[in-house]
């Protein structure tokens, strides 16, 4: 079953901790995408990666990081530098011609 | 830097009813433009980009350069179009999409 898979579903943090949301696809897409999605705000880009071992900031990095150490995989870190990082988290992936963008389920993190 | 706007957050038509969910954007080259669908408890997923000129699901969008507009338009709604869309733009540059805030559309029967 091909796809883009997000882990885990519902994520609680306790405030100050690090959290990592995980982002798998089996789709052999080379760019990969996490976005933040508030009530009232859509979707705003946080960091993307258009090749393994390389990946850029998007429009809101401040307090996540990422890793692409595998074409499968962008795992995203909220790290306890992030100010609000209560919020509903999308990765997708798409080929490197951009022509379609594939999204995960979503990841909810509350932090409390 | 480019911008999307869709000054809607909610748009409430009957069934058969004629829909434009609007979007403008702002964008200094030559933009791509893409509407995203989300229904309830499922993924977003792309409903119809510009390039293709296509119509999807009943839905068309004509890109207006002069106007920057990207409007979402079907000449009867359906119940099952409920859901929220999303105007998204994608540089040349950076290749990301840029989205609006999204509209809800909600048909009542």
């Amino acid at each position: 079953d091909g796809g883009i898979t997000q882990s885990p579903k519902y994520l609680f943090r306790k405030e100050g901790q690090n959290v990592t949301l995980s982002c798998e696809q089996n789709l052999n897409h080379d760019a990969m995408y996490w976005y933040r999605q508030d009530p009232g705000q859509g979707l705003r880009l946080i960091y993307y990666s258009q090749i393994v071992n390389d990946f850029q900031k998007g429009d809101i990095a401040e307090g996540y990081s990422v890793s692409r150490e595998k074409k499968e995989s962008f795992p995203l870190t909220v790290t306890s530098a992030q100010k609000n990082p209560t919020a509903f988290y999308l990765c997708a992936s798409s080929t490197t011609m951009n022509t379609e963008a594939f999204f995960g389920q979503g990841t909810r993190l509350t932090v409390v | 830097a480019q911008r999307v706007t869709q000054p809607e957050k909610l748009l409430s038509v009957f069934k058969g009813a004629p829909v434009e969910l609007k979007c403008n954007y702002s964008y200094s080259g030559s933009p791509e433009l893409f509407w995203y669908v989300q229904y309830s408890r499922q993924r977003l997923q792309l409903l119809l980009r510009h390039i293709s000129r296509e119509s999807i699901k009943g839905f068309t969008a004509d890109l207006n350069k002069g106007e920057t507009s990207f409007h979402l338009k079907k000449p009867f709604a359906q119940e099952e179009d409920s859901a929220m869309y999303y105007c998204a733009l994608r540089d040349t540059g950076r290749r990301a999409l840029t989205f609006g805030s999204g509209t809800r559309l909600q048909v009542q029967p």
